[in-house]
């Protein structure tokens, strides 16, 4: 079946860095994406990777995927205040359906 | 349009009444999608367009929920005889290949049943 789990709260102290975790069930995925929803606005996209990479590194965002694990996190190295919002993690199908997560509100305190 | 756009942006209705959503897709994106966000939850996925055909509608909750696009573009959502557990912010997204390109994604309308 589709679904795709994320935890539903983390809380981080500024500067710290933040790991957010995603399982997803579809191995034909071919494209897992993070998504970023801040308050009142709409979601944007953060960052991709491709279903044969591994990892992807881009500037204080890190990807990490687990393809025999259905694992998928991403890291927000010295995390700011203004990094507070929810995280959305999606797949796409084989029939280029988005699949989305339930979300992992982010928040980052002083 | 430079971007996703929805309209109405607010929609308040009484049980029972019929409305229309309406998501007008970047220039150019074949692929558009319709999501609903609940309160305090994630992104249900709703129905899902290829050109003004829908390979996917899975994700509609009952047959009084109905989505169209026309000329490739302009895509309504209609839901018949609202319920109050209709209450949600609907979020329309288009992009140029499915799901192999980034969805942009619109203001999203948020419809309240009383």
């Amino acid at each position: 079946g589709e679904d795709v789990e994320q935890s539903l709260f983390l809380s981080v102290r500024e500067g710290d860095s933040s790991v957010i975790n995603c399982t997803y069930t579809d191995s034909s995925s071919t494209y897992l994406y993070w998504y970023k929803q801040e308050p009142g606005a709409g979601l944007q996209l953060l960052t991709y990777i491709f279903s044969n990479m591994d990892m992807k590194q881009d500037q204080r965002l890190t990807v990490l995927l687990n393809k025999k694990d259905k694992h998928l996190s991403l890291r927000i190295a010295d995390t700011q205040t203004g990094d507070s919002a929810i995280y959305f993690c999606a797949e796409s199908m084989n029939t280029d359906k988005l699949i989305f997560g339930t979300g992992t509100r982010l928040q980052v305190f002083p | 349009g430079a971007g996703v756009s929805q309209s109405p942006s607010n929609k308040v209705t009484e049980k029972g009444k019929d409305v229309e959503l309406r998501c007008d897709p970047i220039s150019g994106h074949t692929a558009l999608y319709w999501y609903r966000q609940s309160l305090g939850q994630g992104l249900e996925f709703l129905i899902y367009f290829q050109g003004n055909s829908a390979p996917d509608k899975s994700g509609l909750p009952s047959d009084r929920f109905s989505a169209e696009r026309t000329g490739g573009s302009v895509s309504t959502l209609t839901i018949q005889r609202t319920q109050q557990e209709d209450s949600a912010v609907y979020l329309c997204a288009s992009s140029l290949q499915g799901g192999r390109a980034e969805a942009f994604f619109g203001q999203g309308t948020r419809l309240t049943v009383v």
